[in-house]
């Protein structure tokens, strides 16, 4: 299985901070990366798709770079309501897998 | 507007089975994407489980192969979980999701006798 290694696993920001989280996987994965967001108590939300492809609905604050086995979030200008645990998947191959997860709060 | 939406019980007992069901509104199953089973563990550790496709087709974690089975129900627009033998380390939060976009809100499942 591919392995995808998440980091910081906890971080704390003020509004207006550019915040940035990233996601190593063990092997390359081409651009099979997407990243979601998951708030207390509601279903995961896609946000960033293929790497960098940001998916429809979400604020243009979301951006997604990388390709290979390096990929990175960043939220340009953080917001009080992007608090929320945030996490890569990679599917490239089977089974697809998850990075361990990035929870991100105002400071 | 696709929603998902997971039902079953929320306490097994260990050796039991596990069955879930996942309801599905706004999209057909048999139209496209594949159906997949997630489960969240406490301390956050995700694992995709397995998935059927809108053709039937099945495919499984490896981790699970022996005791996970996915299949569905057209008519009602559902695809369930099964999952056998369950130890307290089945203990999670079960999601179902379409392909790798729209997931539903998770239901928590503890194996405790």
């Amino acid at each position: 299985d591919i392995q995808m290694t998440q980091s910081p696993s906890f971080l704390s920001a003020s509004v207006g901070d550019r915040v940035t989280i990233n996601c190593k996987a063990s092997q390359n994965i081409n651009r099979y990366l997407n990243w979601y967001q998951q708030k207390l108590g509601e279903a995961p939300k896609l946000l960033i798709y293929n790497a960098n492809s940001l998916q429809t609905g979400i604020p243009s604050r979301f951006s997604g770079s990388g390709s290979g086995t390096d990929f990175t979030l960043t939220i340009s200008s953080l917001q009080p309501e992007d608090v929320a645990t945030y996490f890569c998947l990679q599917h490239n191959s089977w089974p697809r897998t998850f990075g361990g997860g990035t929870k991100l709060e105002l400071k | 507007e696709i929603q998902l939406q997971e039902s079953g019980p929320g306490l097994v007992k260990p050796s039991q089975s596990l069955s879930l069901t996942c309801s599905v509104t706004g999209y057909t199953i048999t139209s496209g994407y594949d159906w997949s089973w997630i489960r969240k563990f406490p301390g956050n550790k995700m694992e995709w489980m397995g998935y059927i496709s809108y053709s039937g087709s099945t495919n499984y974690n490896p981790s699970l192969k022996s005791r996970i089975s996915i299949t569905r129900d057209t008519s009602k627009n559902q695809f369930f979980l099964q999952l056998n033998s369950v130890t307290t380390e089945d203990t999670a939060t079960y999601y179902c999701a379409r392909f790798i976009t729209t997931w539903g809100q998770g239901v928590m499942v503890t194996v405790s006798s």
